[in-house]
């Protein structure tokens, strides 16, 4: 079964909108840590926020936030005030206590339109 | 400011040739991560090293293999490359400290073909 789930595989926005892009986990651990990655056309991956599972607030970093809903399982970014730059591929990512291993979605390419 | 560098962006090798793929880190990071990224699947974990000359076979490790001799250093090596190994290769490496969540850095990434 997938641990990480991004049913957006592709999404269209409008600049200046904010956008969320959906992630939902599966894990048994009480203890684990969630992420956030873009990867521009360039092919770099750039770290963009990070939620652990005991954290009582929910991570920002800029215009990046990640709506944290522990029961239902949920992870997903929103991304206040896009810009033509944030065009790009965002994957979540899920870290379990037990693990070094960092395990990803498939993925949400985002398209800002001007 | 954190560096992952791979050693190449690019590389066009012939079935068959043995291939490395280098990548290196500044950070002192104890873990370092081998992945492969193909249209639709996401990032496959290959290999993965949490001290040097310790390696742990990740999802897809048939037909890769891997070295760690210096804690800054990660090595992918194809013993035989074959065309279904074209793809994109990323590097990528983390603390192994408790204390944050151990987010990965990553290398630019290398294109491989396999002609």
């Amino acid at each position: 079964a997938q641990k990480i789930t991004q049913t957006q595989p592709g999404m269209f926005v409008q600049e200046k909108e904010a956008v969320t892009l959906d992630c939902t986990y599966d894990t048994s651990d009480p203890s684990y840590g969630l992420f956030w990655y873009k990867q521009p056309s360039s092919g770099e991956m750039i770290f963009l926020i990070y939620q652990g599972s005991y954290d009582q607030q929910n991570a920002t970093e800029g215009r990046y936030s990640l709506n944290f809903q522990k029961a239902r399982k949920s992870a997903n970014l929103v991304i206040s005030a896009s810009q033509l730059g944030d065009s790009a591929m965002y994957f979540c990512a899920m870290r379990e206590a037990k693990d070094d291993k960092i395990i990803f979605g498939k993925g949400t390419r985002l398209h800002i339109l001007p | 400011d954190v560096k992952v560098t791979q050693s190449s962006r690019y590389l066009v090798k012939r079935t068959g040739e043995k291939v490395f793929l280098e990548c290196v880190q500044d950070m002192d990071h104890e873990n370092m991560f081998w992945y492969r990224q193909d249209p639709g699947l996401g990032l496959r974990l290959i290999y993965f090293s949490y001290d040097v000359k310790m390696k742990e076979k990740g999802d897809i490790p048939e037909g890769y293999s891997v070295s760690r001799e210096k804690k800054e250093r990660f090595s992918l090596i194809l013993e035989s490359a074959s065309t279904n190994q074209t793809s994109m290769y990323l590097c990528a490496s983390s603390t192994a400290s408790r204390d944050r969540g151990q987010e990965q850095y990553f290398g630019p990434g290398t294109r491989l073909t396999v002609t």
